[in-house]
């Protein structure tokens, strides 16, 4: 099993511009997240997922949207990107029934000039 | 509202020295908490995690953390470190509610000197 994909890596953004970050899993997992992370905070969260079709919002969802239309993936958009949106993020999922431990990607790296 | 603490921002150990992390949480019940690790250009891996029943849990790369109710600490230890175990670590705590999320600490970078 792959886990927990994004796509891309890397991505340099001005600002105004928008892109989508693509999170997939193969671990037919219900529970998606999406978090930024920045130096010295922890991780935030954006938006999370409980299932197809269910989306809500976190910590921190001004400048993001969602969707959930299958299982695998969760993909996070970036409308009108600032500079206040440099950040690393990371896509996490989880099992329903397990006990409640969540299984991450690798990140994406956007910075916003 | 939950929450974690770590107070040690960056710690430096020597290669083959003990090490101990802290983790303060604030949950008004029994709470999740988990350590997980992240290596440079890395997502986070999961360490280890407590959920109920003994105290002292074992997690992988020869880690283990206590819980202690009395004093709301989880903190992380470990014998013997080794070079490759250089990275940023972070507690987080289980939030009640729908989705049960987590709240993450701010890191705490781990440094080995040889």
């Amino acid at each position: 099993n792959a886990g927990v994909t994004q796509t891309p890596k890397f991505r340099i953004l001005k600002i105004g511009q928008s892109m989508t970050l693509q999170c997939t899993q193969d671990m037919n997992h219900n529970y998606m997240y999406w978090y930024r992370q920045d130096p010295g905070m922890g991780l935030k969260l954006i938006y999370y997922s409980v299932g197809a079709g269910i989306t809500d919002k976190g910590e921190v969802p001004n400048g993001y949207n969602v969707s959930r239309s299958t299982t695998e993936d969760f993909p996070l958009r970036l409308e009108l990107a600032a500079p206040s949106q440099t950040s690393v993020y990371f896509c996490a999922s989880r099992r329903e029934e397990t006990v409640y431990e969540q299984y991450f990607g690798p990140g994406t790296r956007l910075t916003v000039t | 509202a939950q929450s974690v603490t770590q107070p040690d921002i960056h710690i430096t150990v020597s290669e083959g020295a003990s090490l101990e992390l802290r983790c303060n949480y604030s949950y008004g019940a029994t709470p999740y908490l988990f350590w997980y690790v992240q290596s440079p250009g890395q997502g986070l891996q999961l360490l280890l995690k407590y959920f109920s029943g003994d105290t002292l849990v074992q997690g992988i790369k020869g880690f283990e953390a206590e819980f202690k109710r009395s004093q709301s600490s989880f903190n992380l230890r470990k014998p013997s470190v080794h070079w490759s175990d250089a990275a940023e670590y972070f507690c987080a705590v289980r939030t009640t509610g729908t989705a049960s999320k987590l709240t993450f600490g701010t890191g705490t970078r781990l440094q080995v000197t040889l």
